[in-house]
């Protein structure tokens, strides 16, 4: 069972756009991470947010954290084409010892 | 360099094989998990461990197994019972404890079935 759904599934935008992806989760959890992973390479862990934060910004990156709508969500801002890839939510929950899951992912493209 | 390391890179199987896929990590991580990634879709837990000698089945357990005889090291073998076995395998480790679970992947495994 996944535990986190990405929203959407496939966004495209032109380079510098903001890019917005959504997470949904069911449980309660420890903390909520964001990864990437560039086309059939491994993913690369981007930002973690904890239960008890609402934002935090790295670079072009901004996560917000609502855990009382159980929803997360990645803005990326002034994109890149180099941002293409795939963006995959997971969670550590609470019940659920160091196990992380992830969501199914968005699948972001950035045209030139 | 610190790192983890996935071998092969491209693995073909023969139907009724067995083929095991290696994980080795320098990160002296407790937690080494892994996934299954198919075409278009995320990722799916296989097995994890949270410390040598211990391991817990995932969501898709079923015709894989695994071993964790050390730390550095968690090998998943591909079992013929498994029917579809064709994906992308992703390993990935973490320090492990609730309050610092960033995960470190591999570079993957793709596996397909000649």
């Amino acid at each position: 069972s996944q535990q986190g759904e990405e929203d959407p599934q496939a966004l495209s935008i032109q380079e510098g756009e903001n890019a917005t992806m959504n997470c949904s989760y069911k449980t309660s959890i420890n903390n909520l991470q964001w990864y990437r992973q560039n086309s059939g390479r491994g993913l690369v862990h981007l930002i973690l947010i904890r239960s008890n934060e609402r934002e935090k910004h790295s670079g072009r990156l901004r996560v917000t954290l609502d855990t009382s709508k159980k929803s997360s969500s990645l803005l990326i801002t002034a994109s890149r084409a180099a941002d293409t890839a795939s963006y995959f939510c997971a969670t550590d929950a609470n019940n659920a010892g160091n196990m992380l899951t992830f969501g199914g992912g968005t699948r972001l493209m950035v045209k030139p | 360099d610190g790192g983890i390391t996935q071998s092969p890179k491209y693995l073909f199987r023969k139907e009724g094989q067995n083929v095991t896929l290696s994980c080795e990590q320098n990160l002296n991580h407790d937690a080494m998990y892994w996934y299954r990634q198919d075409p278009g879709q995320g990722l799916r837990l296989i097995y994890y461990s949270q410390i040598v000698n211990d391991f817990q089945k995932g969501d898709i357990a079923e015709g894989y197994s695994v071993s964790r005889e050390k730390k550095e090291s968690f090998p998943l073998t591909v079992t013929s019972a498994q029917k579809n076995p064709t994906a992308f395998y992703l390993c990935a480790s973490s320090m492990g404890g609730w309050m610092n679970t960033e995960a470190f992947f591999g570079q993957g495994t793709r596996l397909t079935v000649v």
